[in-house]
C-alpha cells in the first residue's frame, strides 16, 4: 500500500515568519509532487508542483523535493492570515495520486 | 486555465431520493476525472476514478450501485447518488486530470449535499 504521511497539526506559525510543512511518500517510484491548498468548507487548489530533485520557488512558495530521502517540503515565506489552511501533499504513484490527510496551518497575527 | 466547475454547488434533498452531480471541464480535455467524499473536520476520500467512454473503477467499500457515474464526454462526467440516506450528506468534489498533462488534478468547487 503506497502511503504519504504528514503531520496533521495543526502548526502554529507567527505572522511574518517561515512556514514549514514536511511530507514522506512511501512509492521510490514517485516522479510528480504536488501541493493543494483547502481552505475549510472550500474544495482544495493546486499551489505548486515539483518533478525534479531541488528546490523551485513561486512568489513566496517554495517546494523542496529529495528522492533519496522520499521526502518533499513546502515553505511559505512572510506567513500571512490568508495562509491559515489545511495544506495536502499529493504524490504520483501507478497514474493516481496518493493523498496525505493534510497538514492544518495556522498563522497567528 | 484549468477551470472545473460543478453543478449544484449545494443540494438538499429527501431520502430515498436521488441527486446528480455535474462535473465540467471548462477549458481542457479531461479523459480521467476522479470523485472524492469529504466529511467535517476529515481528510479527502476519494470514490471512484472515471475514465471517458469506460466504467468507473471504484474504490473499496464504495457502493457502485448507490453511487452512478458517467463520463459519457471528455468535459463532462455526472455522479449520482441513488435512493440517499441522512448518512449520505458530505461534501462531494470531482477533479480533472488534463489528458495531455502531468499527474495534477484539478479540482471543481464541490457540491455540497443534505439528505433530510
Amino acid at each position: 500500500q503506497k502511503e504519504v504521511e504528514q503531520n496533521s497539526g495543526p502548526l502554529s506559525v507567527p505572522e511574518g515568519a517561515i512556514a514549514s510543512l514536511n511530507c514522506t511518500y512511501s512509492d521510490r517510484g514517485s516522479q510528480s509532487f504536488f501541493w493543494y491548498r483547502q481552505y475549510s468548507g472550500k474544495s482544495p487548489e493546486l499551489i505548486m508542483s515539483i518533478y525534479s530533485n531541488g528546490d523551485k520557488e513561486d512568489g513566496r512558495f517554495t517546494a523542496q523535493l529529495n528522492k533519496a530521502s522520499q521526502y518533499v517540503s513546502l515553505l511559505i515565506r512572510d506567513s500571512q492570515p490568508s495562509d491559515s489552511a489545511t495544506y495536502l501533499c499529493a504524490v504520483s504513484s501507478n497514474y493516481q495520486l496518493i493523498w496525505g490527510a493534510g497538514t492544518k496551518l495556522i498563522i497567528k497575527p | 486555465g484549468a477551470v472545473v466547475s460543478q453543478h449544484p454547488s449545494w443540494v438538499i434533498c429527501k431520502s430515498g431520493t436521488s441527486v446528480k452531480i455535474e462535473c465540467r471541464s471548462l477549458d481542457f480535455q479531461a479523459t480521467t476525472m476522479f470523485w472524492y467524499r469529504q466529511f467535517p473536520k476529515q481528510s479527502l476520500m476519494l470514490m471512484a476514478t472515471s475514465n471517458e467512454g469506460s466504467k468507473a473503477t471504484y474504490e473499496q467499500g464504495v457502493e457502485k450501485d448507490k453511487f452512478l457515474i458517467n463520463h459519457a464526454s471528455l468535459t463532462l462526467s455526472t455522479l449520482t447518488v441513488t435512493s440517499a440516506h441522512p448518512e449520505d450528506s458530505s461534501f462531494y468534489i470531482c477533479s480533472a486530470r488534463d489528458w495531455g498533462g502531468a499527474y495534477e488534478q484539478y479540482f471543481g468547487p464541490g457540491t455540497r449535499l443534505t439528505v433530510t
